[in-house]
């Protein structure tokens, strides 16, 4: 079971929009609609951005979006906000009942 | 409102077995799925595993295959407790530990989290 692969860094200015990738496997984000999105701030734990592929959940802001293609799943962040400057995380489940936590993505808003 | 919280020791000596109780208020533990995450100094998130809440469903474990070797994760419905065991440590094991909630029958839908406890292992 390997960890989905994730950029070490983004980063875009106010008003733009970024995509975070999340590369997993036939074994994980392939296989399953089941990818959820973490925001982390500095010292904080993470918050639940988007559950099962493109799902936000209450309290959340449209500007972030989901979606995947094949192994492949990615976060959208449209609007840059200053706000948005954090760690985020995917995660999927897997085929052997478990769950594994992509690498981590650095976004800085410029 | 929910919420957690971890507690447990903050300094863990290198082979002994780690301990933490995440405390849940605001909701049954009996429902939905516990989990316990980690992160070490200045890196990722990793899942450690979890426990299905209900008392019908006695043993009802999974575990991060890397960890499983020496992990257990137990709930105690009567202390509205989930607890982690994590055996013979070493420096590698430093970092916070988070409880987290997961409303999707075990899909990673982790909606609530603890603050998170630091454990250092050194001797």
């Amino acid at each position: 079971q390997s960890a989905p692969t994730q950029p070490a860094s983004v980063s875009g200015s106010p008003g733009q929009s970024i995509t975070i990738p999340c590369s997993g496997t036939s074994n994980d984000i392939g296989s399953y609609n089941y990818v959820s999105w973490f925001q982390q701030h500095p010292g904080k734990a993470p918050k639940l951005m988007i559950f099962d592929v493109n799902n936000r959940p209450s309290g959340v802001s449209n500007r972030f979006s989901g979606s995947k293609s094949g192994n492949t799943a990615s976060l959208t962040i449209s609007g840059l906000q200053a706000e948005d400057e954090a760690d985020y995380f995917c995660t999927s489940y897997t085929s052997i009942n478990t769950l594994v936590f992509g690498g981590g993505t650095k976004l800085t808003v410029l | 409102q929910v919420q957690l919280q971890e507690s447990g020791p903050g300094l863990v000596k290198p082979s002994e077995t780690l301990s933490l109780t995440c405390s849940v208020s605001g909701v049954s533990i009996t429902r939905d799925y516990w989990n316990w995450i980690r992160q070490p100094p200045g890196k990722g998130l990793e899942w450690i595993g979890s426990v299905y809440g209900s008392v019908y469903h006695s043993g009802s474990n999974q575990y991060s295959p890397s960890m499983k070797s020496r992990v257990t994760i137990l709930r105690d419905a009567s202390k509205n407790q989930v607890s982690l065991n994590l055996k013979f440590v070493t420096a590698a094991d430093t970092g916070v530990y988070y409880c987290a909630r997961d409303k999707g029958t075990g899909r990673g839908w982790f909606d609530t989290w603890g603050q998170g406890t630091l454990v250092t292992v050194s001797s």
